[in-house]
C-alpha cells in the first residue's frame, strides 16, 4: 500500500547542479503536482498534471521542468540548481483535481 | 486580498478546551473544500472534506458558509496530539480552469 513515493528523502546540491526528483503513485490517479514549502510558509504549486502527456505551470514555475510520460510517474527536474530553491518539496496526486490529495513524504532539498 | 486567508496563529489552549478556526475564499465559484492537517516537517495529511450541509467526524465538525464565502473546523475535547498545523484547501474555477489553492495555515498547540 505505497500511495504515493518520493525518491529521495534528502538531498544536497552545488549550486549550477542539476537533478530529478522522482514522484510515483500506485492508485492510478490521473492528478498529480509539484509543491515547495519554505520555513513558516504555505505550499507553493509549482506544476501539475491533469494526466499523462499533459502538464501545466502552477504559481512558481521558473528553474523547474516536468514531464508526465506514464499515469504513475511525475518527476520533477531542477535545471541548474540555486540556493533560493532550497526548500521542501511535496508530491500530491489525487482521482481528479476536485478530490483530496494524497502527499508523499517530502524531499529535504539544500542547495549551497 | 489573498484568495484563501487563514486565521493568524499561533492559538495555544488547554487540554480539552474546544477551539475553531476560519478560512475564508474570495472566489464565489470555489466548488470542493478540504481540510488537512501537518505536524512538523511531515506531509499534509487530509482531515476532513467539507460539504455543503456540513459534516462531523468524531471531535472534528467541519462547516461550509457559502454566502460570506469561508469555512470553518471545529475540534471538541481536545488532545495533546491535536498539536499541528491546519490548513485550508479551496478548489477553484476561474475562466475555464480549475485551481488547488492552500491556506498559509493556522498552528495550533494544545497544552495539559
Amino acid at each position: 500500500n505505497a500511495g504515493v513515493t518520493q525518491t529521495p528523502k534528502f538531498q544536497v546540491l552545488k549550486t549550477g547542479q542539476s537533478m530529478t526528483l522522482q514522484c510515483a503513485q500506485d492508485m492510478n490517479h490521473e492528478y498529480m503536482s509539484w509543491y515547495r514549502q519554505d520555513p513558516g510558509m504555505g505550499l507553493r504549486l509549482i506544476h501539475y498534471s491533469v494526466g499523462a502527456g499533459i502538464t501545466d505551470q502552477g504559481e512558481v514555475p521558473n528553474g523547474y521542468n516536468v514531464s508526465r510520460s506514464t499515469t504513475e510517474d511525475f518527476p520533477l527536474r531542477l535545471l541548474s540548481a540555486a540556493p533560493s530553491q532550497t526548500s521542501v518539496y511535496f508530491c500530491a496526486s489525487s482521482a481528479t483535481m476536485d478530490q483530496p490529495q494524497h502527499f508523499g513524504d517530502g524531499t529535504r532539498l539544500s542547495i549551497l | 486580498r489573498k484568495e484563501v486567508e487563514q486565521d493568524p496563529g499561533p492559538f495555544n489552549v488547554p487540554e480539552g478546551a474546544t477551539v475553531a478556526f476560519n478560512c475564508t475564499y474570495s472566489n464565489s465559484a470555489s466548488q470542493s473544500f478540504f481540510w488537512y492537517r501537518q505536524d512538523c516537517r511531515k506531509e499534509p495529511k487530509l482531515l476532513m472534506s467539507v460539504y455543503s450541509s456540513g459534516n462531523e467526524d468524531g471531535r472534528f465538525t467541519a462547516q461550509l458558509n457559502r454566502a460570506s464565502q469561508y469555512i470553518s473546523l471545529l475540534i471538541r475535547d481536545s488532545k495533546l496530539s491535536d498539536s499541528a498545523t491546519y490548513l485550508c484547501v479551496v478548489n477553484s474555477w476561474y475562466s475555464s480552469a480549475s485551481k488547488i489553492i492552500f491556506g498559509s495555515g493556522t498552528r495550533l498547540s494544545i497544552r495539559p
